[in-house]
């Protein structure tokens, strides 16, 4: 399953509305979690199931989506959340996929 | 809390092996999957592998089968990744990554991450 996010990259100011999107070339259901990578750091799940906020997330991130289109929304952007954030598809019994990544910088 | 703490960097030549440890602890060690991860330069991560701590079983991402071996020491609660016939494409940061309990499928989400490990490959 090939994983396609975007943008690649992305710039905004602090308080803007922040979307990512990701495809999967196949249906996933609402098996596609999300993650925030930052150098350095231990990786952090964000949203698991497409939509279902992760024990101890500001609320300010969420998850729609299902089939083949989902969105992570960071709804007011903070200054901490300058990160790389992946989709990552949990469908397949053949390993997760993650996709390229998306780079948000303030 | 949750942690698992992944051991020190590692710089290895061509054609040599690596292990990674990651140490488990706050938390029943055998009741939860480990995912192993990679992500190279530049590059989005990278599934591995999976292991089953408390009977040992693995799987193994096709491309990966053959070189690399996953195992865990269930007295210290530590796992531990090993890459052999190392090649300069190998050179990424590993993670490990806790899956979900072994009576679920292990597909789903990974909720706690090691803090990666530095791979180095140059001759």
């Amino acid at each position: 399953i090939q994983m396609t996010q975007s943008p690649s990259s992305l710039s905004a100011s602090v308080g803007d509305r922040v979307t990512i999107t990701c495809r999967a070339s196949q249906t996933l259901s609402t098996y596609l979690n999300w993650y925030q990578y930052k150098s350095g750091k231990a990786p952090k799940l964000l949203i698991y199931a497409a939509s279902s906020l992760q024990s101890g997330v500001p609320s300010r991130f969420s998850g729609s989506g299902s089939g083949t289109d989902f969105t992570l929304t960071i709804r007011s952007l903070q200054p901490e959340d300058c990160a790389t954030y992946y989709c990552q598809q949990s469908y397949t019994t053949h390993g997760w996929t993650f996709g390229q990544g998306t780079k948000v910088e303030i | 809390q949750v942690q698992l703490v992944q051991s020190g960097a590692e710089v290895k030549k061509p054609g040599a092996s690596v292990k990674v440890s990651c140490k488990a602890s706050g938390y029943t060690f055998t009741n939860y999957f480990i995912h192993w991860v990679r992500q190279a330069p530049g590059q989005g991560p990278e599934w591995m592998g999976v292991i089953n701590p408390s009977r040992g079983s693995t799987s193994y991402a096709e491309k990966f089968q053959g070189r690399v071996t996953m195992t865990r020491d269930t007295s210290t609660s530590t796992l531990y990744m090993e890459v052999s016939g190392l090649r300069p494409e190998d050179a990424a940061v590993y993670y490990c990554a806790r899956g979900p309990t072994i009576t679920s499928r292990p597909w789903d989400a990974g909720d706690y991450w090691g803090q990666g490990t530095l791979v180095t490959v140059s001759s």
